[in-house]
C-alpha cells in the first residue's frame, strides 16, 4: 500500500515563529488531508488538498501531486498550534470512501 | 449540531470480555469508518462502510466486528477483548461529492479502551 512520510517528526518553536511540516507519499493520491489533534485528543480537520493551495487564517497548504509531497505552512504560531499534526491519503481511483492512510505526525509545541 | 458522537469515552476491560463502542453522527453522511491510533504508529483503518448494510474491512480488522443497519450508527464490537487490543478508537465520516470525488473526514473525539 501507499507510504506516508512526515517530517520533522519534532517540531519546537517560540510563539511568532513560523513552521513548515512536509508530508512524502509514495503513489499518486486522489484525496490528501491535514489534521491536528490538539492535546485533548481532538482530531481536527484543517485541509482537504489533494492539489494545488489552500489558506485558512495563519495556516495554508500546498500540494505537488506530481512531485509526491505536500507542505503545512504554520505562521505566527501561537500556544493553541500545539499537538499533532497528520497527514493522511488515499490512492484510490475517485472516490476513497473515508480510508485513509495515516503518516505518523509531527509532534508541535509552541512555548509562550 | 453534534457531528460525529462516541461513546463511552474511557473503558477498561479484562482479557476475554466483550463490549461494543458506539458511533453515530447527524450529517447524514454515506461514509462511516473506525480507526485505532496507537503511541508512535499514526491512526490505522479498522473497518469502513459505504452506506446502510455495506461494510468492509481495513488494514487491521482482526477481533473486531462492524454492521451498519442505519445511516447514522456504526458500532464497533470487540468479542474478546485483548491486551493488544488496548488503545485510542476513532468514528469517522465523511459524505459523497455529487461531483464523484471526496470529502473532509470528520472524527469523533474518540474512546480510550484499556484492556487488562
Amino acid at each position: 500500500g501507499i507510504q506516508v512520510e512526515q517530517s520533522p517528526p519534532d517540531l519546537i518553536l517560540q510563539e511568532g515563529a513560523n513552521s513548515t511540516l512536509r508530508c512524502n507519499f509514495s503513489d499518486s493520491v486522489n484525496n490528501l488531508q491535514w489534521f491536528h489533534q490538539n492535546p485533548w485528543g481532538q482530531l481536527i480537520n484543517l485541509f482537504y488538498i489533494p492539489s494545488g493551495t489552500k489558506q485558512n487564517g495563519r495556516l495554508s497548504a500546498t500540494t505537488v501531486a506530481t512531485e509526491r509531497y505536500s507542505l503545512l505552512y504554520i505562521s505566527s504560531s501561537q500556544t493553541t498550534d500545539s499537538g499533532v499534526y497528520f497527514c493522511a491519503v488515499d490512492d484510490a481511483g475517485g472516490t476513497s470512501y473515508g480510508k485513509l492512510t495515516f503518516g505518523q505526525g509531527t509532534i508541535l509545541t509552541v512555548h509562550p | 449540531n453534534a457531528g460525529v458522537t462516541q461513546t463511552p469515552k474511557f473503558q477498561v476491560l479484562k482479557t476475554g470480555q466483550s463490549m461494543t463502542l458506539q458511533c453515530a453522527q447527524d450529517m447524514n453522511h454515506e461514509y462511516m469508518s473506525w480507526y485505532r491510533q496507537d503511541p508512535g504508529m499514526g491512526l490505522r483503518l479498522i473497518h469502513y462502510s459505504v452506506g446502510a448494510g455495506i461494510t468492509d474491512q481495513g488494514e487491521v480488522p482482526n477481533g473486531y466486528n462492524v454492521s451498519r443497519s442505519t445511516t447514522e450508527d456504526f458500532p464497533l464490537r470487540l468479542l474478546s477483548a485483548a491486551p493488544s487490543q488496548t488503545s485510542v478508537y476513532f468514528c469517522a465520516s465523511s459524505y459523497s461529492s455529487w461531483t464523484g470525488g471526496n470529502s473532509p473526514l470528520h472524527f469523533g473525539n474518540g474512546t480510550r479502551l484499556t484492556v487488562t
